[in-house]
């Protein structure tokens, strides 16, 4: 059984630019949590997702940020517009019932 | 709110030395609570947890006991050697199943 996978692991943009990250949960998960790690710092939940619906976005800047979880496909972490200060580690983690959860290797993005 | 503190570091220590990380949490109720480890470059990794009170969580050597009388979950080894060098996370969830994570503890271990 494969982890959980992100993609792309680096990712380098230009301000104003958009940036998209993708996760495959483990297979059988049904909740995927997204988590961002500012340099120096501990990781921030950011949503909690399961299919098709967003159960709790509390952590998600109002702006420019959105996700999704499709019935098919990846979960998709969305940043439009991105500024220097979105640099930074953006783990994906999932779980089978919303208990313990099992990370993705990150997806660390430079804003140039 | 729900929070874990974290001891601060970062903690160098030779190899073969005993290892301390503290963590304390505030809660409502008994959650479980889990350390994670995020080696160089890598996601996070769990490396124990404990579900109730007076349990112990224990893996690769490492070990941590959950006190509720003293909200605690520190994390202890016996013995360090150079492939622990991580950094150590406390965690624990909350209703709506997302962790609160501790600021994490960078450890390096020498020779």
């Amino acid at each position: 059984n494969a982890g959980v996978m992100q993609n792309p692991r680096h990712l380098v943009r230009r301000r104003g630019q958009e940036a998209r990250l993708r996760c495959s949960p483990m297979k059988g998960h049904s909740h995927v949590y997204w988590y961002r790690q500012l340099p120096e710092e501990g990781l921030k939940f950011m949503v909690y997702l399961q299919k098709e619906n967003i159960i709790d976005e509390s952590g998600m800047p109002k702006e420019r940020f959105s996700a999704e979880f499709p019935k098919e496909g990846p979960s998709i972490l969305r940043i439009q517009q991105v500024v220097r200060g979105d640099s930074a580690a953006y783990f994906c983690a999932s779980s089978p019932f919303g208990n313990e959860q099992f990370f993705g290797p990150g997806t660390r993005l430079t804003v140039l | 709110g729900d929070s874990v503190t974290q001891m601060e570091g970062p903690v160098t220590l030779s190899e073969e030395a005993f290892l301390t990380i503290n963590c304390t949490y505030t809660a409502t109720g008994y959650p479980s609570l889990f350390w994670y480890v995020q080696y160089p470059g890598e996601g996070l990794q769990l490396l124990l947890k404990a579900t109730k009170a007076d349990d112990k969580g224990s893996n690769k050597g490492f070990e941590a006991t959950y006190r509720k009388e003293t909200t605690s979950f520190h994390l202890e080894k016996g013995s360090v050697q150079v492939s622990d060098s991580a950094v150590y996370f406390c965690a624990l969830p909350n209703t709506g199943n997302q962790f609160y994570f501790g600021t994490g503890t960078s450890l390096t271990v020498i020779p």
